[in-house]
């Protein structure tokens, strides 16, 4: 079955160190993989998606197909940076695309 | 632009109770989904319209859960009649099309059955 697991549901960093948020797939087509943010009061909103290949914000994802993972990274991270962050794939399905979402990682910078 | 409408914010309602949620998505945008996000969970696919055709409405329990989409534009959820389990968030979303295109959220509705 698809799936897609986000093993942390919490990590803490200090300001000014490197952050990862882990993101595992399950799907044995050709995968399309997004990040979503969730700023605190504020909708639900697209970070990055792998075929675009950007830096947003500052933060990379690279998708590694061997080791079906898609793990958000940044090198500096930033106080404002704290959020919650849904890693989301989509697949073709019966009758047209889906997208599944992992359960969250809530990012907390500290000062 | 504007982006996707939802109302009510906020809902509280007795168990076997019935709701409706509303959702105007972005002008052009042929696809709509709606999504239920459970406390500590990340947002659950219910129902995907393409225009007002149903895409995919695998995981919505067809036995209480309704939607609609009859213009093609706005859309409305229906839970008839509620239980406690569908205390969440629902989060409508649309995008220009299916597929790897940017899906754009509404600000949900929060549900409290008690």
């Amino acid at each position: 079955a698809q799936r897609v697991t986000q093993p942390e549901k919490l990590l803490s960093v200090f300001k000014g160190a490197p952050v990862e948020l882990k993101c595992n797939y399950s799907y044995s087509g050709s995968p399309e993989l997004f990040w979503y943010v969730q700023y605190s009061r504020q909708r639900l909103q697209l970070l990055l998606r792998h075929i675009s290949r950007e830096s947003i914000k500052g933060f990379t994802a690279d998708l590694n197909k061997g080791e079906t993972s898609f793990h958000l990274k940044k090198p500096f991270a930033q106080e404002e940076d704290s959020a919650m962050y849904y890693c989301a794939l989509t697949l073709w399905s019966t009758g047209g695309f889906k997208t599944i979402f992992g359960a969250g990682t809530r990012l907390f910078v500290k000062a | 632009e504007a982006g996707v409408a939802q109302s009510p914010r906020y809902k509280i309602i007795e168990k076997r109770q019935s709701v409706a949620f509303w959702c105007n998505p972005i002008s052009g945008h042929a696809t709509l989904y709606w999504y239920q996000q459970i406390l500590g969970q990340g947002p659950k696919l219910l129902i995907q319209f393409q225009n007002n055709g149903v895409v995919d409405d695998s995981q919505l329990p067809k036995d209480r859960f309704s939607a609609e989409r009859l213009k093609g534009v706005d859309s409305t959820l229906k839970i008839q009649p509620a239980k406690l389990e569908d205390s969440a968030v629902y989060l409508c979303a649309s995008s220009l099309e299916q597929g790897v295109t940017t899906a754009f959220f509404g600000q949900g509705t929060r549900l409290t059955v008690v």
